[in-house]
């Protein structure tokens, strides 16, 4: 059972528009992600955060913007999306597992966002 | 160089095949190392991590080999369901400097 999820699935919306994706996870992880992953593509990481109220770009530059208020939730929002937005993105965290104490990685399910 | 290289593929082979991965890392200080699995269109999810003495799950065994840089996956007797994308994943650093590098992954195909 997914302790990371990402809300909508899949989104369909119009040039211009703001648009936020949802991703939180309930394992009490410090450590977030997201990256962008174009299909048959490698992972490319756009923004992580260590903690509450920090955040940090990644090694692909991105248009969006992210934020980090509660440990839980990592939302990601683009200002005003444009058909070249258009791309899967994941959310993932990591940390140790209060199950196994070994340093575990988990990926939510992703948004795959078209911009027409 | 990228950080981390895998031979893309894809790699088609008959159901019952044994099939063998390498991933190269460049950073000798790299500390973990992990196989991710992942289905087209879905997100990658764990395989197994890679352990100095070498591991076994099942019909996966995956080795560490640090003098020349290099981890590998075996998958022995191949099942149809094994097609996926096969990520190598490094890791080097601790705490807030930890840092995770992605290969671009190998595809595998098996066929019936």
């Amino acid at each position: 059972e997914a302790d990371i999820y990402q809300t909508p699935r899949y989104l369909v919306i119009g040039t211009g528009k703001k648009i936020t994706l949802e991703c939180s996870q309930t394992m009490g992880h410090d450590k977030m992600y997201w990256y962008q992953q174009d299909p048959g593509m490698e992972l490319h990481l756009i923004h992580y955060s260590y903690g509450v109220n920090s955040t940090e770009k990644g090694d692909l530059s991105s248009e969006s913007t992210v934020s980090r208020i509660r440990t839980e939730h990592f939302p990601l929002t683009l200002e005003s999306a444009r058909p070249s937005h258009t791309s899967q993105y994941l959310c993932a965290s990591s940390g140790i597992s209060s199950g196994t104490g070994n340093y575990g990685y988990t990926f939510g399910s992703g948004t795959r966002l078209t911009v027409v | 160089r990228k950080e981390v290289e895998q031979d893309p593929g894809p790699f088609n082979v008959p159901e019952g095949a044994t099939v063998a991965f390498n991933c190269t890392y460049s950073n000798s200080a790299s500390q973990s190392f992990f196989w991710y699995r992942q289905d087209c269109r879905k997100e990658p999810k764990l395989l197994m991590s890679v352990y100095s003495s070498g591991n076994e799950d099942g019909r996966f065994t995956a080795q560490l080999n640090r003098a020349s840089q290099y981890i590998s996956l075996l998958i022995r007797d191949s099942k149809l369901s094994d097609s996926a994308t096969y990520l190598c994943v490094v890791s080097s650093g601790a705490g807030n400097n930890r840092k995770l590098i992605w290969g671009l992954g190998t595809s595998l195909a098996v066929n019936p």
